[in-house]
């Protein structure tokens, strides 16, 4: 069975930083892209970043580029994300989510909340 | 990278059916075969519920179905059930291994 479980979550003051982990189980981790998706509350959800199979390859949404910064440890089968410069419009729950193929995602974990406030 | 429109709020009585509109462009839904939808009850995590368009995954009722129609894609729940409330969000590639999600519907069942 496909298991993710984030973690990492908490408040942040504006331009602080936080990592949030993603631990992956049920799967051969290192096969799949994985992604961050993010929901801030009442709104849909935005799709942050990207990282492949192998974590040489990465993508961001604009909103975060530069700031925040995915990567992974394939020994560890744990997805990260660091985000920096962190902004009120940041909060939100994230998600870690499992690519199927190119073009939809899977499986998703529970979400831990970022909340971004003085 | 705009969201994907969707519109905000859509009900149906049970056993009808209701369709979920998803308007995107000629960069995104227009260009790709690559449009999937998610099903969200409150406090859940979404749930993947057409891929590829129009394709179901395992376990997925038959009563959801997806299409396209150049840059607008629709999902369509027939004979509505009460357990089919929840939040419907669709969701395009938009090339270089990016994504648009839309803007998320509302769905009650009357």
């Amino acid at each position: 069975e496909v298991q993710l479980l984030e973690s990492g979550g908490g408040l942040v003051q504006p331009g602080g930083s936080l990592r949030l982990s993603c631990a992956a189980s049920g799967f051969t981790f290192n096969t799949y892209a994985m992604n961050w998706v993010r929901q801030a509350p009442g709104r849909g959800l935005e799709w942050v970043s990207t990282l492949s199979g192998s974590g040489g390859s990465t993508y961001y949404a604009d909103s975060v580029k530069g700031r925040f910064t995915i990567s992974r440890d394939n020994s560890k089968d744990t997805l990260y994300l660091q985000m920096n410069s962190l902004r009120a419009e940041d909060t939100g729950l994230y998600y870690c989510a499992k690519i199927r193929q190119l073009g939809s995602f899977d499986y998703w974990g529970q979400g831990t909340l970022v909340t971004v406030s003085s | 990278q705009s969201a994907l429109t969707q519109p905000a709020s859509v009900s149906g009585s049970p056993g009808q059916s209701i369709t979920i509109s998803c308007t995107g462009t000629s960069s995104d839904i227009g260009y790709y075969d690559y449009v999937s939808w998610y099903q969200q009850h409150p406090g859940k995590a979404p749930k993947l519920m057409i891929y590829d368009v129009s394709k179901r995954p395992s376990g997925v009722s038959y009563r959801f179905s997806g299409s396209k129609s150049g840059n607008t894609a629709s999902l369509t729940i027939s004979g509505l059930q009460a357990e089919d409330e929840a939040d419907y969000s669709c969701c395009s590639y938009a090339g270089y291994s990016t994504y648009v999600f839309g803007t998320g519907t509302n769905v009650t069942v009357l």
